[in-house]
């Protein structure tokens, strides 16, 4: 069964630093998505993105974060300067279809900000 | 927005036991999904569900949305079932909207 593959699995970085992480979306689907969950907490939409332009966002999803499809296959999420409260852990979901299509989601990968 | 609420927060069960997740939203959906999230965070996907029943092995769930509802039966639990189980809604706006989840503890 096709699946979202997300790396890496964990991400350890320093306060300040700027991450990129990678998601790889099954290979027909057109709409990709971010996602957050903090430790113990619900998991939260960050932004979507279709034909090569983010679509919605929330208000999470402020002027450190930006997406990008720098190929036909890649997805990324890169945190400009990353904070102690971004330690979170990063889903990636794609879908065919916008408003009939199940959203699949990815492993998942987990951000620790020292 | 719309509100998603999951009951119970949490439920801690023996081995063998069935158990009933509720999810209740506040708006008409497009779909709705259940998620189970294991110990290492994985989202898995249990259901793509917008109405009407579903069943896959032990596990089936059940969407009124006349009534803005959906339920997951887990029959004869085992410890692998342990971790939180995510109720999640499409309004057709771009994003699925997470409940908090119910936390479920399978004792062996």
């Amino acid at each position: 069964e096709p699946e979202v593959t997300q790396t890496p699995s964990h991400q350890v970085t320093q306060m300040g630093q700027e991450v990129i992480l990678r998601c790889v979306p099954i290979s027909n689907h057109l709409y990709f998505y971010w996602y957050r969950q903090i430790l113990g907490q619900k998991v939260e939409f960050l932004v979507s993105f279709y034909n090569n332009e983010i679509s919605e966002k929330s208000e999470i999803f402020d002027d450190q974060f930006s997406v990008e499809r720098p190929d036909g296959s890649n997805f990324t999420l890169k945190i400009r300067s990353t904070k102690l409260e971004d330690s979170a852990m990063y889903f990636c979901a794609s879908s065919g279809d916008r408003e009939m299509d199940i959203q699949y989601f990815g492993a998942g990968t987990r951000l620790s900000v020292l | 927005g719309i509100q998603v609420e999951q009951s119970p927060p949490d439920l801690i069960l023996q081995e063998g036991a069935n158990s009933t997740l509720r999810c209740n939203f506040s708006d008409s959906v497009n779909n709705l999904q259940w998620f189970h999230q294991n110990p290492w965070g994985q989202l898995i996907n249990l259901f793509y569900i917008p109405s009407g029943t579903k069943q896959n092995g032990r596990l089936s769930a059940t969407t009124v949305a006349t009534e803005r509802y959906s339920l997951l039966y887990i029959s004869s639990s085992q410890t692998t079932d342990s971790g939180v189980y995510f109720c999640a809604v499409d309004v057709g706006d771009d994003k699925i909207i997470f409940g908090k989840g119910t936390r479920l503890h399978i004792l062996p």
